[in-house]
């Protein structure tokens, strides 16, 4: 079975700072992975996905993540949070093969923007 | 460019009563899912679809139906509605194909008293 951790539930940062949201997996094989963003009372917008191929990955908006197999991990990072970055961030994992296309999510973390 | 649209948006139920949650999609796309958002919980499986005429069980099941007699339509029925189904209800689609990524409606947010 699949799992994503989160941590961290709350992450707070100063506008023009680095923001570093921590997600790490479990799967039995290197799966797909993704970041999805949540805004106030909006559905789930794709950000960035792994699939194959190259591990440091540029999203939307500035986001990328690196996939760190030895580590079992799929951080987001942005180089500058900007005001409009404010939302709820949500790690997910699918098996690369079969499952239905079965999203597995983390708890989210929830972004402040601060000025 | 409607991709996943869900009916309603907004719904209150009383305990014991039932309705059906819509979502549509126009991508033409082979698997279809829908999950419940609760806080601190994430986004957990309710039911999914691998194609017109099959569905299957997720992580939280019990509750609801789902069918799916066409590749643009997979309702999500609850039957006897209860407190703690109160929840954000989202559906998504995605190819499978080339493009693993799932697309989502904007969510219905259903309150049961």
């Amino acid at each position: 079975a699949q799992s994503v951790t989160q941590l961290g539930s709350h992450v707070s940062v100063s506008e023009g700072a680095l923001v570093l949201l921590r997600c790490n997996y479990s799967s039995s094989v290197p799966p797909y992975l993704f970041w999805y963003v949540q805004y106030p009372n909006q559905g789930l917008q794709l950000l960035l996905k792994y699939t194959t191929g190259a591990t440091l990955v540029k999203g939307i908006n500035g986001f990328e993540a690196e996939f760190k197999k030895s580590e079992t991990s799929f951080h987001l990072t942005k180089p500058s949070a900007h005001m409009s970055d404010a939302a709820e961030y949500f790690c997910a994992v699918r098996a690369f093969t079969g499952g239905g296309n079965k999203l597995t999510f983390g708890t989210g973390t929830q972004l402040k923007v601060e000025l | 460019n409607a991709g996943v649209t869900q009916t309603p948006k907004f719904q209150v139920l009383k305990t014991g009563q039932s309705m059906t949650l819509q979502c549509a999609q126009d991508m033409n796309h082979e698997y279809m899912s829908w999950y419940r958002q609760d806080p601190g919980m994430g986004l957990r499986l309710i039911h999914y679809s691998v194609g017109a005429g099959i569905t299957d069980q997720g992580e939280v099941p019990n509750g609801y139906n789902v069918s799916r007699s066409t590749t643009e339509d997979f309702p999500l029925r609850l039957l006897s509605a209860a407190p703690s189904q109160t929840s954000v209800y989202f559906c998504a689609s995605s190819s499978g194909q080339g493009r693993p990524e799932a697309f989502f409606g904007q969510g219905t947010r259903l309150t049961v008293v």
